[in-house]
């Protein structure tokens, strides 16, 4: 499997423009993750899915930001305005099942995309 | 809210000395995990610990989970400079399918 899939690697957009992100899980993995890095902040967990479905987004910071999984394959993060304080890398990962104990919760992390907003 | 917090926040040394990172949790845990992130990567997982007072080792690495299992540590043995990076622990809120991020430790190796 090529891992988590992430695009764009890099995204430069005007302060009120719509970004959307993406990403693609590993195949047969359940879980999917969205966080946002920053030097401040640190890893935040914005939202997660499980089986496509939305599960808790009590990390998306604001209305501006959205997040759907269509289906097992494909996620999107949109924020619509975009802000220069949305600059950060966000991060997708995904993990194949959730278990306390197992290993089946491990994160894979994609490569990230580094948004920054002028 | 819930916070995870570590110590130090950054940590430079020479190569061959050892080097320790403490994560402390505000609640107790379900399980911690730690993960590293080399410059410019992404976190990649290190390894799980689930029963209280568990230790785990990795070659150079040992991991600790608390009795209480609300604080864990790393520590790496001999630094390489192939150890540089941020080490993060992420703790798995009890209840809960969230694991919160700690705040990372960056370390820097000098040859």
């Amino acid at each position: 499997d090529a891992g988590v899939i992430q695009s764009p690697r890099h995204e430069v957009t005007e302060m009120g423009q719509e970004v959307t992100l993406r990403c693609k899980p590993i195949s047969g993995h359940d879980y999917l993750f969205w966080y946002r890095q920053t030097m401040m902040r640190g890893l935040e967990l914005l939202i997660y899915f499980n089986n496509n479905v939305p599960i808790d987004d009590s990390g998306m910071p604001e209305d501006r930001f959205s997040a759907k999984m269509p289906n097992a394959s494909f996620s999107t993060l949109k924020i619509q305005p975009s802000e220069p304080r949305d600059s950060a890398v966000y991060f997708c990962a995904s993990s194949s099942d959730w278990d306390r104990v197992s290993a089946k919760n491990i994160q894979y992390f994609g490569a990230g995309t580094r948004l920054s907003v002028l | 809210g819930q916070q995870v917090m570590q110590i130090p926040q950054y940590q430079h040394v020479q190569e061959g000395e050892d080097f320790t990172t403490y994560c402390n949790s505000s609640t107790t845990l379900s399980n911690i995990q730690w993960y590293k992130q080399r410059p410019g990567g992404h976190p990649v997982f290190l390894i799980q610990l689930v029963k209280s007072g568990e230790v785990k080792k990795q070659k150079r690495l040992t991991f600790q989970f608390g009795e209480a299992k609300k604080n864990s540590s790393l520590h790496i043995t001999a630094t390489q400079t192939t150890d540089v990076g941020t080490y993060f622990c992420a703790g798995l809120l009890s209840g809960t399918y969230k694991y919160i991020f700690g705040t990372g430790t960056r370390l820097k190796v000098l040859a």
